[in-house]
């Protein structure tokens, strides 16, 4: 079955730092990868989306890279701010066009001042 | 505004009482979901919602049951046959099913079972 593996462990830095989060999946070919910010108590709020054919896309201090190869996309925050503590969820989707869309279990970051 | 509202946001239920959460959508979206998450824990799907009056299973169906009579609306009912029905649930939709379009989540409703 389709399986879905983020960093159990919550990721501490120190501002300033960049975080790198990881999303790895197995049994799947998704067409394109999603990455959603969720805070405590809050819904999921979309950030990026990466498809097949794209090595890297970034946007303002995220940048997020699919390595279809090795099954894994990996999430960075550059210049980590404390305001971007929160859980990050990834979500790979497509390649058989049936809508679903399951999420990994998410990574909880904390920037610590 | 467009978006997804969920109600009710804090819910209580006895065991054996069977519960509905709402889910109203106003971006004309096609596709809806509903997750489920516990503490700690990812989503997990429940039930979506591609078209009106259509609808498959989730990862975790049982127990649940959803409607999608009208494009806007799909509601879930947490059934006296889910075993551990405390958790968050969220609801969500995006334009089509079958494209790589965002999801939009609702804040989401929290089921405690008494």
């Amino acid at each position: 079955s389709q399986k879905i593996e983020q960093n159990s462990e919550a990721l501490n830095i120190q501002e300033g730092k960049t975080a790198t989060l990881t999303c790895n999946y197995t049994n799947y070919s998704p067409a394109y990868l999603q990455w959603y910010r969720q805070d405590p108590g809050r819904g999921p709020v979309f950030l990026l989306l990466i498809r097949e054919n794209e090595k890297e896309k970034r946007k303002e201090r995220l940048k997020v890279t699919f390595d279809t190869t090795l099954k894994q996309s990996l999430f960075h925050i550059t210049a980590s701010q404390p305001a971007d503590s929160a859980t990050y969820l990834c979500a790979p989707g497509g390649s058989s066009n049936t809508g679903k869309l399951i999420f990994g279990q998410g990574t909880t970051l904390q920037v610590k001042p | 505004d467009g978006g997804i509202t969920q109600s009710p946001k804090y819910l209580f239920r006895k065991e054996g009482q069977n519960v509905t959460l709402s889910c109203e959508q106003n971006l004309n979206h096609d596709a809806m979901y509903w997750y489920r998450q516990d503490p700690g824990q990812g989503l997990r799907l429940i039930y979506y919602s591609q078209i009106v009056n259509d609808f498959q299973k989730g990862d975790i169906a049982e127990g649940y049951s959803v409607s999608r009579e009208k494009k806007e609306s799909f509601p879930l009912t947490v059934t006296s046959a889910q075993k551990n029905p405390t958790a968050f649930y969220l609801c969500a939709s995006r334009s089509k099913a079958g494209g790589a379009g965002e999801l939009f989540f609702g804040e989401g409703s929290r089921l405690t079972v008494l």
